[in-house]
């Protein structure tokens, strides 16, 4: 089976572009997060949603992200504008519903960069 | 809150040693999940294993061997006679139950094995 699907795996834009990430979750997992890793404040879950709903949005850092997830197989992250301190490793992960709801399983990241 | 402490920033062995990754952690729910990941040179968070704080059980899975023990809040990950391809960075993780959500990590312990 396929795993959680980010892209793209690099991006690298200007300061005050959108930039838009993108995630395909494991089919049939009821939960997916999106985390940022940065080497001052390591992994931080930004927002999580369950069955497509946003559950706590609390990670977030400012008005300048969002995310949305349409359906059940894909979910945005957005960061309008971006600023060079945003530059970062974005990661999704999802998991399952009930018992199996704390396993979960990252996608590879991606590395962005903001100049 | 939930904390959890790796205090070994970096370690380094050489192939064919017995390494272990210690893992402390805090939190004031008396149920739980801890996690170990592996984050390899290439990035993605590889999920290895879960344990329930009902269950001091340790468990072997080959080289790897992971020792809970609730009385020292510790969950220590052995790894027999590591080789070149564990290098990388292994984080430590708790969930409290009944919030699939909030999976708070350590800073990570950086494995280095030379030949």
């Amino acid at each position: 089976d396929a795993g959680v699907i980010q892209s793209p795996r690099h991006e690298v834009t200007e300061m005050g572009q959108e930039v838009t990430l993108r995630c395909k979750p494991i089919s049939g997992h009821d939960y997916l997060f999106w985390y940022r890793q940065t080497m001052m404040r390591g992994l931080e879950l930004l927002i999580y949603f369950n069955n497509n709903v946003p559950i706590d949005d609390s990670g977030m850092p400012e008005d300048r992200f969002s995310a949305k997830m349409p359906n059940a197989s894909f979910s945005t992250l957005k960061i309008q504008p971006s600023e060079p301190r945003d530059s970062a490793v974005y990661f999704c992960a999802s998991s399952l519903g009930g018992g199996r709801a704390y396993e979960q399983y990252f996608g590879p990241g991606t590395r962005l960069t903001v100049t | 809150a939930q904390k959890v402490t790796q205090a070994q920033t970096e370690i380094s062995v050489v192939e064919k040693e017995d390494v272990t990754l210690d893992c402390v952690y805090e939190t004031r729910d008396t149920t739980y999940y801890l996690f170990w990941y592996k984050q390899p040179p290439s990035g993605e968070l590889v999920f290895l294993i879960r344990r329930n704080s009902f269950d001091e059980q340790n468990e072997i899975s080959g080289r790897y061997s992971w020792n809970f023990q609730k009385s020292t809040s510790s969950f220590n990950f052995t790894i027999t006679a590591s080789q070149v391809v564990d290098s990388a960075v292994y984080f430590c993780a708790l969930i409290p139950t009944g919030t699939a959500s909030k999976l708070t990590f350590g800073t990570g312990t950086r494995l280095q094995v030379t030949l």
